[in-house]
């Protein structure tokens, strides 16, 4: 079956610690997004990618890095520059279009402990 | 740049009571607009969406919206609730002009009573 996984599911960091999430998509989808979601304020963009070997920032990058060397893949670095990074990261997918929205993984909740 | 407000945070009603969450959004140009769902433990789930065409559009489990441009809204709704609607709804739209990059808003939590 065609769509998004993302792992791990969950994850625990200790403060000062960088920490990558993965997330791979198998819909040959050119584009690729990182959101994080947080109670109360919905989801917010971190990244996105629309080609391979490119990505642009979103509302919330700081603290973040990402890379894309596949179209298949786009995982997201959480930096110990992130001061709040505790919370529920969401990777998805779509078209280059953008008419049919988005495909999303099932997320990775993130700790720091 | 777009952005959305959805109006109620949290709403409680009983099994069979209609439902209808509030959207409205903020930019000039075309845009696309979404409803995504998310049940407890899963993954966010694409209920409906417009683009052209019909500005009322039906969805999967009983869901319809409506896109009223003068008043840029685009309201979810559900004649019949079910308990098994107990979810968290998010109403997201995009543009040709912004990289088809989704904005959401901060979502509606529905919780339906047996």
């Amino acid at each position: 079956d065609g769509g998004i996984t993302q792992s791990p599911k969950y994850l625990f960091r200790k403060e000062g610690q960088n920490v990558t999430l993965s997330c791979e998509q198998n819909l040959n989808h050119d584009a690729m997004y990182w959101y994080r979601q947080d109670p109360g304020q919905g989801l917010r963009l971190i990244y996105y990618s629309q080609i391979v070997n490119d990505f642009q920032k979103g509302d919330i990058a700081e603290g973040y890095s990402v890379s894309r060397e596949k179209k298949e893949s786009f995982p997201l670095t959480v930096t110990s520059a992130q001061k709040n990074p505790t919370a529920f990261y969401l990777c998805a997918s779509s078209s280059t279009s953008g008419h049919y929205g988005y495909t999303f993984g099932s997320g990775t909740r993130l700790t720091v402990v | 740049a777009q952005s959305v407000s959805q109006h109620n945070h949290h709403v409680i009603l009983s099994e069979a009571a209609s439902l209808e969450l509030g959207c409205n959004y903020s930019y000039g140009g075309t845009v696309n607009l979404f409803w995504y769902v998310q049940y407890p433990g899963q993954h966010l789930q694409l209920l409906l969406k417009y683009f052209s065409g019909d500005p009322l559009v039906k969805g999967i489990k009983g869901f319809e919206a409506e896109f009223i441009k003068s008043k840029f809204s685009f309201n979810l709704r559900k004649p019949s609730v079910q308990w098994s609607d107990t979810a968290e709804y998010f109403c997201a739209v995009n543009s040709r002009s912004n990289d088809y990059k989704l904005s959401f808003g901060a979502g509606t939590t529905v919780t339906v009573r047996a």
